[in-house]
């Protein structure tokens, strides 16, 4: 079993649909963070979280809000989506230490319509 | 952070060296080099990181310039499995996610 693990792999969706993305971590890991990739474009922060209690915005948190349900767990979640938030998404996890290394999800394909 | 610039994209024969090329003039003293990599539409995958001396490691080797303006990524031998998008990054470690710019599409060319 992966040690990052996102559901679902693929979504579709309408538009002002509410969407949640989830995201399960094995490795024990503190942090977690979203991104949001498009096409040909490198990956965007869109939130991240240092510990349970921890909630902090990326670079592109408008239209996303998250909620780390325990250590393990970290959902994003898409309160009325949009055409524009169609995109890969990915969940990542590291330790406290944070020596830079990011664990990845496999990510997850959302289209809305 | 500091700002990197790569190439959009690089060919290199299969079983040749791959040199990535990475500038980061404005790199400060505390921050690292990271290299990841994407192959196709998968999570992105660490490779290596380095503050001031060269790294290597089973998959790549790194070196930077000692005025850390810049660094190279070194795949010794690549291999088609190794056609991908390469990401370098430069960042203090602590409490600063990465930012992943558009990064070097390598394709390894049999």
């Amino acid at each position: 079993d992966a040690d990052v693990t996102q559901t679902p792999r693929n979504r579709i969706t309408k538009t002002g649909k509410r969407i949640m993305l989830e995201c399960s971590q094995t490795k024990g890991h503190d942090r977690m963070y979203w991104y949001r990739q498009d096409p040909g474009l490198g990956l965007r922060l869109i939130y991240y979280s240092f510990d349970v209690k921890d909630i902090n915005k990326g670079e592109i948190s408008d239209g996303y809000s998250v909620s780390r349900q325990a250590q393990a767990k970290f959902s994003l979640s898409l309160e009325s989506a949009i055409p524009n938030q169609t995109a890969l998404y990915f969940c990542a996890t590291s330790d406290w230490t944070y020596t830079g290394e990011l664990f990845f999800g496999e990510g997850s394909r959302l289209t809305v319509l | 952070d500091a700002k990197t610039t790569q190439p959009p994209s690089m060919d290199c024969a299969e079983g040749r060296a791959a040199n990535l090329p990475c500038n980061h003039s404005t790199i400060s003293g505390n921050e690292y080099v990271y290299w990841y990599r994407q192959i196709h539409s998968q999570g992105p995958q660490y490779i290596i990181h380095g503050l001031k001396n060269n790294e290597t490691n089973e998959m790549a080797s790194l070196i930077i310039t000692e005025d850390r303006k810049s660094s190279t990524l070194i795949l010794p031998h690549a291999t088609l499995r190794d056609t991908a998008v390469y990401y370098c990054i430069g960042s203090s470690t602590g409490n600063t996610p990465l930012v992943f710019g558009k990064g070097t599409r390598l394709s390894v060319i049999a």
